[in-house]
């Protein structure tokens, strides 16, 4: 099982570009969420999906930021444009019941920076 | 904000010496679950507890759960070097119209060898 899979690790931008993060699930799992991870204010949920259907995005920061999850072994997050307290690092995470009773398993994360 | 509170922020043993980590939430939970992050890396789980049981053990890892005070607390035993980490414990809280996994602030733990 290869886990988690997240791309790219490392992403450096300009502000006012637009940002695509990747994401592949575990094989089977049917729930995905996306985490961002930032000093102040530690992990927040942004959005997840259940069956590739979106079920919880009041953690979306702004209209700036999307998701979206076209088939169940891959999803999105786009941040258009990008601004400088978007610098964080995003995670990726799967399960196999929305966390209900299986855990979450993490990808290793993508380290975004905006200047 | 969406996170549970943990005490300590940070913890500093001596290898051998246990370490406890405290967790509070406000809602009610479906389980309660502890996890690992080593710097750079994503969360790994280590143990999660439902909401109906009030103590679990995995190797050297003791967690306890107390519905009642909402409060939850990570136990390693035996600590070493490679224990050093930050420890996250997170909630599930929803219904069939929905769930969501929320996370603590974490302690950061070293443990000096």
């Amino acid at each position: 099982d290869a886990g988690v899979i997240q791309s790219p690790r490392h992403e450096v931008t300009e502000m006012g570009q637009e940002v695509t993060l990747r994401c592949k699930p575990i094989s089977g799992h049917n729930s995905l969420f996306w985490y961002r991870q930032t000093m102040m204010r530690g992990l927040e949920l942004l959005i997840y999906f259940n069956n590739n259907v979106p079920i919880d995005d009041s953690g979306m920061p702004e209209d700036r930021f999307s998701a979206k999850m076209p088939n169940a072994s891959f999803s999105t997050l786009k941040i258009q444009p990008s601004e400088p307290r978007d610098s964080a690092v995003y995670f990726c995470a799967s399960s196999q019941d929305r966390g209900r009773i299986s855990p979450l398993h993490f990808g290793n994360g993508t380290r975004l920076t905006v200047t | 904000s969406q996170q549970g509170e943990e005490d300590p922020q940070a913890l500093s043993i001596q290898e051998g010496e246990n370490a406890t980590m405290n967790c509070s939430y406000k809602t009610s939970i479906n389980n309660l679950q502890w996890y690992r992050q080593n710097s750079g890396r994503g969360l790994v789980h280590l143990i999660l507890i439902r909401s109906n049981e009030r103590e679990k053990h995995s190797g050297r890892l003791r967690v306890t759960l107390d519905t009642s005070k909402k409060s939850s607390s990570l136990l390693i035993t035996a600590s070493r070097a490679a224990d050093t980490a930050s420890y996250f414990c997170a909630f599930n809280t929803g219904n069939t119209g929905g769930f969501k996994t929320i996370f603590g602030a974490g302690t950061r733990l070293f443990v000096k060898a």
